[in-house]
């Protein structure tokens, strides 16, 4: 098993929807979860962490960890346009262990 | 600061050439990554410095792999020879010890294709 499972897409939703990704992974002494957000040819960038369990607010994106499950989520409200992009879970191990990432496109 | 610097932007060779990569972290970061991107495998770490001391390499895939960092600001990810199962984007990426999760700058990447 993979220590980080996402799903890859791709996901394609209209303007204004409420968008969730999702990964799971496998250790459960993870600490720190991070979403990392790549445009088409650039680099990853972080987007969101979190500590733990619980939920992080970040205007219109949530990231949440559920460590019973070992599921982390990434929510966008209203999504917009300038949304798309690839997201990439990350989890602090020794190094950062990434998922592959879920392609998403928002459509005006 | 001007981020994480990787050059070249694109590189194309042939079967059996060595090609080298290069990367200028961001000034005052400990820790330096390279990252392997594919649509088939996603991101996978190839090696990382602290103190341009190779920590951990065990993502290298192969002898053909090579990868150094002779002083804070500079390191190189080299292929020889290469191989077309090499084409992928290359990423170089640093961060500061001093962080508790490691936000990791990544740089724009180097586009390798191997013909």
């Amino acid at each position: 098993q993979k220590e980080v499972e996402q799903d890859p897409g791709p996901l394609s939703v209209p303007e204004g929807a409420i968008v969730s990704l999702n990964c799971t992974y496998s250790n459960s002494a993870f600490q720190y979860f991070m979403w990392y957000r790549q445009y088409s040819r650039k680099g990853p960038e972080l987007l969101m962490y979190t500590y733990s369990s619980g939920n992080k607010e970040d205007g219109r994106f949530t990231a949440q960890v559920d460590k019973s499950s070992k599921y982390i989520s990434l929510f966008i409200r209203d999504s917009q346009p300038s949304d798309s992009a690839t997201y990439l879970c990350a989890i602090l191990g020794d190094a950062l262990i990434f998922g592959k990432g879920t392609t998403l496109s928002v459509s005006s | 600061d001007a981020g994480v610097i990787q050059s070249p932007r694109h590189e194309v060779t042939e079967m059996g050439q060595e090609v080298t990569l290069r990367c200028k972290p961001i000034s005052g970061h400990d820790y330096l990554f390279w990252y392997r991107q594919t649509m088939m495998r996603g991101l996978e770490l190839l090696i990382y410095f602290n103190n341009n001391v190779p920590i951990d390499d065990s993502g290298m895939p192969e002898d053909r792999f090579s990868a150094k960092m002779p002083n804070a600001s500079f390191s190189t990810l080299k292929i020889q020879p290469s191989e077309p199962r090499d084409s992928a984007v290359y990423f170089c990426a640093s961060t500061s010890g001093q962080s508790s999760y490691n936000e990791q700058f990544f740089g724009p990447g180097t586009r390798l294709t191997v013909l």
